[in-house]
């Protein structure tokens, strides 16, 4: 099973719409990173967040972290094509070790 | 340049060869970590290291092995390929705040 779920899977959206991802888990997140990677190519880094209840913008994408530690959700805007591709969580879950772990990805894609 | 480079981009080869996967960083980061990529699945830690005097095993470390030859080196060996190994592998690196930076990916095909 996977420690770190995302939903949905995949999502296809029109142009100018807003959509939310969410990233799940069972246990307290001590640092939730989301990325976004093209197809086939490496992973950008869009934004962290530790603190619970923190939420953080850039452009037209907003990542909020629950209260409890436990769920992101990453939120975007008035979609745009450039924003299509696949959206990762990943998450420290034991606590400064540096290691993460990650979901499955959520595919987006944006009809123009 | 670009800071995390990985070569090669794309390796074809046959079960049973001894294939290595390389990974560079001028990021002057102390961690670095080895990954695989398969459908559906997301990002799974194959091995990753804190120093150069230090390695660890990931989630699924079997039927590979790594090496730190630098600080900035950090190699990935497949000792005899097999078609489930067949991924898409990405070498990242990070400092204590843990925000990781990928490389751009190898795409590997056992066949």
């Amino acid at each position: 099973s996977q420690e770190l779920e995302q939903s949905p899977q995949s999502l296809i959206v029109q142009e100018g719409k807003n959509l939310t991802i969410n990233c799940t888990s069972s246990k307290t997140l001590y640092g939730l990173y989301w990325y976004k990677q093209k197809y086939g190519e490496g992973l950008i880094f869009l934004m962290m967040l530790q603190k619970g209840g923190e939420e953080k913008s850039h452009e037209k994408i907003t990542a909020k972290l629950d209260e409890k530690k436990q769920q992101s959700s990453l939120h975007i805007t008035a979609s745009q094509p450039s924003h299509a591709g696949i959206y990762l969580c990943g998450a420290d879950m034991t606590g400064n070790t540096g290691k993460l772990i990650f979901g499955q990805g959520t595919t987006l894609q944006v009809k123009p | 340049d670009a800071d995390v480079t990985q070569t090669p981009r794309n390796r074809i080869t046959k079960t049973g060869k001894r294939i290595m996967l390389e990974c560079s960083q001028t990021k002057g980061h102390d961690r670095m970590y080895w990954y695989r990529q398969d459908p559906g699945l997301g990002l799974r830690l194959i091995y990753y290291s804190f120093d150069v005097k230090d390695i660890n095993k990931g989630e699924i470390s079997d039927g590979y092995s790594v090496s730190r030859q630098a600080q900035a080196k950090f190699s990935l060996s497949l000792e005899s390929a097999i078609p489930n190994q067949t991924a898409l592998y990405f070498c990242a690196t990070s400092d204590l705040a843990h925000e990781q930076f990928f490389g751009p990916g190898t795409r590997l095909t056992v066949l």
